[in-house]
């Protein structure tokens, strides 16, 4: 079992610039999904892929996008950085209903 | 949309003793899951047990064991003989059943329990 692997694990953006945060599945899953955790919250979810289509997405605005590509890696890409997007990101790959999560990427929007 | 309430923001209890920790949920769905993850101050979240809504029989694993109250929609975990290790965020948190061809919702998390072990 490989686990799920994020990248990096901090990140610090100035206000308006462009971010991609990088997942790598376990082995096996076909599903992804991120969700943004702000300070003392709960992780909130953001949206999922399933064989590389978007398949649910949260209450998050468009600046919000993903890819999964073919080998079941993820990118979360966010444009236009606000302060809010400051906040853990975190990746988990699922299958049958059990989600397997990554160790996070620390995000601070300055 | 579902909601996930924990009640409890943060517990204390000594070594060895059992802790319960509260979680009670809102939805129409009638398949769904139920998780408790746990999140040290390492961060990495790690699924402590789940629960399928059909079953009616209360998943265990190993010290963890749920009390699960479909019809009060009430959810909660007792950890046994408490050790210092289990010190950390529990999240409670609901996902809905996935049917093929059916949008995903995702976890809806609560908003967490701080439980301390005191050694």
């Amino acid at each position: 079992e490989t686990g799920v692997t994020q990248s990096p694990t901090h990140l610090i953006k100035t206000r308006g610039q462009q971010v991609t945060l990088r997942c790598s599945s376990q082995s096996g899953h076909n599903t992804v999904s991120w969700y943004q955790q702000a300070l003392g919250q709960g992780p909130q979810f953001i949206f999922q892929y399933y064989r590389e289509e978007e398949n649910g997405r949260g209450n998050f605005p468009p600046r919000f996008s993903g890819l999964q590509f073919p080998n079941y890696s993820s990118e979360l890409n966010v444009n236009a950085l606000e302060l809010d997007d400051s906040a853990l990101y975190l990746c988990a790959s699922s299958f049958s209903g059990a989600s397997l999560f990554g160790p996070g990427t620390r995000l601070l929007v300055l | 949309a579902q909601t996930v309430t924990q009640s409890q923001p943060e517990m204390s209890v000594q070594e060895a003793e059992t802790v319960t920790l509260s979680c009670t949920y809102d939805t129409s769905e009638s398949n769904y899951y139920l998780f408790w993850y746990k999140q040290p101050p390492s961060r990495q979240m790690i699924l402590v047990i789940r629960q399928e809504a059909y079953k009616q029989q209360n998943a265990t694993e190993n010290r963890f064991s749920v009390n699960f109250q479909k019809a009060a929609k009430s959810f909660s975990l007792k950890i046994s003989d408490s050790q210092l290790g289990d010190t950390a965020m529990y999240f409670c948190a609901f996902m809905k059943r996935m049917y093929s061809g059916g949008g995903a919702d995702g976890l809806t998390f609560g908003k967490g329990t701080h439980l301390i072990i005191q050694p």
